[in-house]
């Protein structure tokens, strides 16, 4: 799972098989974003599951949200190579500070056909 | 079209130099911040500016100072330049309001420092 000083994990996985990527976050949050960023762009939130939700559905992404354990998980159903991208987790410390979310190192996803 | 402009995409600066990120969004957001990714760190929250104000700043060198001209402008100055400065540096913005906000980052500014 992705955080703090772990290097950047990656994943290789085929076309059509599903995949879940892990995230633990040390500090509180009320929100944990989820971004891709395509290489050579700018990461982009793709689903964003808040504390009173356990779980999150848009599309093929499938968010969870453990808070008494600090943990997230993105989960992709039938991914396609569309989805080759670096994914990241974020949290937000909501009104302390708007704005700053503190980001994991991030899963690099490679799908092949 | 983009609706978070960031000039220039690459720039390569001379140790010791001075350059200026420029950033402009089109989304209608009041709130803009300065994020910067390295080889080394994780994407790492530099500054948030609400109504052209300065809200936070996590940065701990006053070599980068933000500059914003406009509602929609918030530039990057960068003085003094290093090695270690090298990195991309992503501007972004959203509505300002509580937790849950959905950041919209611009394609970065890759910086390299000779």
């Amino acid at each position: 799972s992705q955080w703090g000083e772990e290097n950047l994990q990656a994943l290789s996985i085929q076309e059509g098989e599903d995949v879940t990527m892990n995230c633990s976050y040390k500090t509180y949050t009320t929100v944990v974003h989820w971004y891709r960023q395509d290489s050579g762009r700018g990461p982009a939130l793709i689903i964003l599951i808040r504390s009173n939700e356990r779980e999150k559905r848009s599309g093929r992404l499938r968010a969870t949200l453990d808070t008494s354990s600090q943990s997230s998980s993105l989960s992709i159903t039938a991914a396609q190579c569309e989805d080759t991208a670096v994914y990241f987790c974020a949290t937000d410390r909501g009104t302390q500070v708007v704005g700053q979310l503190t980001f994991g190192r991030g899963t690099r996803l490679q799908v092949y056909a | 079209d983009p609706k978070i402009i960031q000039k220039p995409k690459y720039l390569v600066a001379v140790t010791g130099s001075e350059k200026i990120l420029i950033c402009e969004q089109y989304l209608g957001h009041n709130a803009m911040y300065w994020y910067r990714q390295s080889a080394k760190k994780p994407l790492e929250f530099m500054f948030s500016y609400s109504y052209q104000k300065l809200m936070d700043n996590q940065t701990a060198s006053s070599r980068f100072q933000p500059q914003s001209s406009k509602k929609n402008h918030l530039d990057l100055q960068i003085t003094a330049l290093k090695p270690d400065d090298s990195a991309t540096y992503f501007c972004a913005s959203s509505h300002y309001r509580n937790s849950g906000n959905t950041l919209y980052f611009g394609e970065g500014s890759r910086l390299i420092v000779v």
